[in-house]
């Protein structure tokens, strides 16, 4: 298995512009997340999908922030209009579900830089 | 107060040391996390447990669920250990985590 795949892993962008971050999670795996890392803040949870559905969305920052998984094995994370302080480094997981004791697994991030 | 509280902020060590991370939580929980971050690098999981001890090479991960207290211990140790070690707590009904602030790990030659 290749793990979960972020893509892109870098994103350089104008303040202003969309942003969209994409994920696939690991296959057979029912939960997804998407986390922020900053300096000043460090991991935070910003949406949790369980079987599609969003079940937690309190992380969110603002309406700016949206997030979709039209389906099992993809997910979304878009910045409409992106601003300087969005800059981090964000990570999606995914994980089997509640009551697992194994198999949560982090992407290898996107680093973006909102200029 | 955080949730989730790991101490030292920072540690150095010379290579064979030792090492002991700590991390108290304050929440209930079902499943206490340890992971890995290298510097510019991604996120590993290096251990998810609900009770007693695990073991991975020269890893070894205990819990205290009384004490609602949890230690990363790191036997012989090398500098590519060095990095960022996280302490992560999941509750029972989602398996969303909570973080604590992280130990900065540095093991020189």
């Amino acid at each position: 298995d290749a793990g979960v795949i972020q893509s892109p892993r870098h994103e350089v962008t104008e303040m202003g512009q969309e942003v969209t971050l994409r994920c696939k999670p690991i296959s057979g795996h029912n939960s997804l997340f998407w986390y922020r890392q900053t300096m000043m803040r460090g991991l935070e949870l910003l949406i949790y999908f369980n079987n599609n559905v969003p079940i937690d969305d309190s992380g969110m920052p603002e309406d700016r922030f949206s997030a979709k998984m039209p389906n099992a094995s993809f997910s979304t994370l878009k910045i409409q209009p992106s601003e300087p302080r969005d800059s981090a480094v964000y990570f999606c997981a995914s994980s089997l579900g509640p009551g697992h004791y194994y198999g949560y697994t982090f992407g290898s991030g996107t680093r973006l830089t909102v200029v | 107060k955080n949730e989730v509280e790991q101490s030292p902020q920072n540690l150095t060590a010379q290579e064979g040391e030792f090492i002991t991370i700590n991390c108290s939580y304050s929440v209930g929980i079902s499943a206490l996390h340890w992971l890995q971050q290298h510097p510019g690098g991604g996120i590993v999981s290096l251990f998810m447990l609900s009770s007693g001890k695990k073991k991975h090479g020269r890893l070894i991960a205990t819990i205290n669920i009384q004490e609602k207290h949890s230690s990363l211990h790191i036997t012989a140790s090398h500098p590519r250990d060095s990095a960022v070690y996280i302490c992560a707590v999941s509750n029972f009904s989602t398996d969303k985590l909570i973080f604590g602030t992280g130990t900065r790990l540095q093991v020189f030659p």
